[in-house]
């Protein structure tokens, strides 16, 4: 089978650093994706990683390591923009994907 | 740049009727996918269409039925709609389901059943 955990909730402070945490079980691995949610709003894809190390794409960076089965996002700069949800998500066997329940951010003036 | 478009937006239908909900992407995806997300929780998929011609079960396919009419269109049918399906449904698309590449989604439809 296969599941994701996410924490349900982080708060942080504009201009702050926050890391949402994602940790696996699967059968198999074929990378792990994050995505953005505002409320009333679509998923939007943010980053993947394949391969164990970390990723950056502008304020936004992700991190994998398969020997621990944990991955993360990590948001630098933090503005009230980047309040949503935030989703990891993996294709456990190549074909569809599973999405783990998602990360509420607040971020505070 | 449409993307991926999904009609109707909004629909509130009784307990046991049926629709259909239309999803249509014009990136010349190969993959396409519903998924439907309840308040305050994850999307969960419940058809997949990894290929034109070509379509599987996800984690909660009871209740719903699906069609890739062509490439560009995957339709979503609910036969007898129950209140337990009310819920927000997602369509997406993907270059394809080997590569990794990102989902792309539609905007959603909004269903409430009484």
């Amino acid at each position: 089978g296969q599941s994701l955990e996410q924490p349900s909730e982080v708060t942080a402070v504009e201009g702050a650093i926050v890391q949402i945490n994602c940790t696996y079980q699967t059968s198999g691995f074929y990378g792990l994706s994050w995505y953005q949610q505002h409320d009333g709003g679509a998923p939007t894809f943010l980053s993947y990683n394949a391969l164990d190390g970390l990723e950056e794409t502008g304020r936004f960076s992700s991190f994998l390591s398969r020997s621990d089965s944990y991955g993360y996002l990590l948001l630098q700069e933090l503005q009230m923009k980047d309040s949503a949800s935030y989703f990891c998500a993996h294709p456990p066997s190549g074909q569809n994907f599973v999405f783990g329940p998602g990360t509420r951010l607040s971020v505070l003036p | 740049n449409a993307g991926v478009t999904q009609t109707p937006k909004f629909q509130v239908l009784k307990t046991g009727q049926s629709m259909t909900l239309q999803c249509a992407q014009d990136m010349n995806h190969n993959s396409m996918y519903w998924y439907r997300q309840d308040p305050g929780m994850g999307l969960r998929l419940i058809y997949y269409s990894a290929s034109e011609g070509t379509t599987d079960k996800g984690e909660v396919p009871n209740g719903y039925n699906v069609s890739r009419l062509n490439k560009r269109e995957f339709s979503l049918r609910l036969e007898s709609a129950a209140p337990s399906q009310t819920s927000v449904y997602f369509c997406a698309s993907c270059v394809d389901s080997y590569s990794n590449q990102p989902q792309h989604f539609g905007d959603g439809t909004r269903l409430s059943i009484l």
